[in-house]
């Protein structure tokens, strides 16, 4: 298993309302990469953060915004969430030299479900 | 925009048997191309990987080819074993960015005992 952690495990929100979601990278990782996982689909990529900046952005509204904080630990934040959000959320860590690197961890998911 | 085919979307084999699962992508700067593993309910697990200017790796029983030309690239597992049915996922980096992995849509693998 990586060191990557997530919280929460699940989540059931009602469409309209916010949620923020946690991951925790593996120890000496400095890049997070937040994935969206449908069922049944592989995961698309919504933002990267490299030592606390953005570093990349998929094809994902404004209102999935992200954090990332001194330890490197990261926030995805969903406003005004939809039904089609509903998904598993995934987080991945990399890095820890100068330069983000190619190998990326997956921390275990929070489910959200959207009603 | 950038895509990556994965074929097939399932696949069953007898144990002991090889499976072969292929995948293309699109982007002509992709340089990193990864296969994750994931059994149900957990984490995408990453298996192995190849860089763009190496045209084959192997680890133990995996293997993964690249045609760079073609845009192609497979995973290889030979001697199959039930704990090895799970969804595998190829992807590829895009967008320019190290970070965006492009993913397939997933392979169903089932190893019958």
């Amino acid at each position: 298993e990586t060191g990557v952690t997530q919280s929460p495990t699940h989540l059931i929100k009602t469409r309209g309302q916010q949620v923020t979601l946690r991951c925790s990278s593996q120890s000496g990782h400095n890049t997070v990469s937040w994935y969206q996982q449908a069922l049944g689909q592989g995961p698309q990529f919504i933002f990267q953060y490299y030592r606390e900046e953005e570093n990349g952005r998929g094809n994902f509204p404004p209102r999935f915004s992200g954090l990332q904080f001194p330890n490197y630990s990261s926030e995805l934040n969903v406003n005004a969430l939809e039904l089609d959000d509903s998904a598993l959320y995934l987080c991945a860590s990399s890095g820890g030299g100068r330069e983000p690197s190619y190998e990326q961890y997956f921390g275990p998911g929070t489910r959200l479900t959207v009603t | 925009g950038e895509n990556v085919e994965q074929h097939p979307s399932t696949l069953s084999v007898q144990e002991g048997d090889s499976a072969v699962i292929k995948c293309t992508y699109s982007d002509s700067a992709s340089n990193y191309f990864p296969w994750y593993k994931q059994e149900l309910g957990k984490r995408p697990q990453l298996i192995i990987d190849i860089r763009s200017n190496v045209g084959e790796k192997k680890d133990q029983r995996i293997a993964v080819t690249l045609n760079k030309t073609a845009k192609h690239f497979s995973l290889h597992i030979t001697e199959t074993q039930p704990e090895d049915s799970a969804v595998y996922f190829c992807a590829a980096t895009g967008g320019g960015s190290q970070g965006n992995l492009i993913f397939g849509k997933g392979t169903k693998l089932s190893v019958k005992p």
